[in-house]
């Protein structure tokens, strides 16, 4: 069946500007989560939705990250005033329930400049 | 310290060498450990999933838990140039949510020469 999917797969902007990055998690899987995967680091956790809540969005770096999900379905991480130091490859997950594997989408690369 | 050390690499090896990845941790509430794969420019994708401490094998690759000591490898016999990616171990507690909240590693990034 279809994976997580993830659009769009590159986005260039300039310092300053908003940016909406979407998931389409895995028909079903009640659980998402976002991460950013920047240079040379790991994997830093975002938020977690449960259905169209967010029990856990303690990992948003700052107030200019937010996210939403609608239903059980798609998923927008909104990136306000994007700073330079935001340029990472946002990653999204979901699993079929909140103790499952998780299952990764491709990735959005946002390049600030 | 970070909770999760993993050796970035680079690591190379000849095709059909055997490889070892490990990672270390530091909180012992920690309940299950991972290994994921990625390739360039693609979402990382789970190989070897693991709750106890002890080996789990499939196919060629083989997970060992070491719960005492805090350490985690992931070995891969007989390794092919379709091996190199990146290698990153994972691993996950209950948190707040109720939910599995996982720990990466940084990864280890592993070249195969044919």
């Amino acid at each position: 069946g279809a994976g997580v999917s993830q659009s769009p797969s590159n986005k260039v902007t300039e310092k300053g500007k908003d940016v909406e990055l979407r998931c389409d998690p895995i028909s079903g899987h009640t659980a998402l989560y976002w991460y950013r995967q920047r240079l040379g680091q790991g994997l830093e956790f975002l938020i977690y939705f449960q259905g169209n809540s967010a029990p856990d969005k303690s990992g948003l770096p700052s107030d200019r990250f937010s996210a939403e999900r609608t239903g059980e379905s798609v998923s927008t991480l909104t990136i306000q005033r994007t700073q330079q130091e935001d340029s990472a490859v946002y990653l999204c997950a979901s699993s079929k329930s909140r103790t499952d594997t998780q299952y990764f989408g491709p990735g959005t690369r946002l390049t600030v400049l | 310290q970070k909770e999760v050390e993993q050796d970035p690499g680079p690591l190379s090896v000849p095709e059909g060498a055997i490889v070892s990845l490990n990672c270390t941790y530091s909180n012992s509430a920690f309940q299950y450990f991972m290994w994921y794969r990625q390739y360039s420019r693609k979402g990382p994708e789970l190989l070897m999933y693991t709750y106890s401490s002890g080996n789990k094998e499939d196919g060629r690759f083989t997970a060992q838990v070491d719960k005492s000591s805090k350490y985690i490898s992931l070995f891969i016999r007989d390794s092919q140039p379709s091996d190199s990616a990146t290698y990153l171990c994972a691993m996950s507690f209950r948190g707040s949510g109720g939910y599995q909240k996982v720990t990466f590693g940084i990864g280890t990034k592993l070249q195969v020469i044919p």
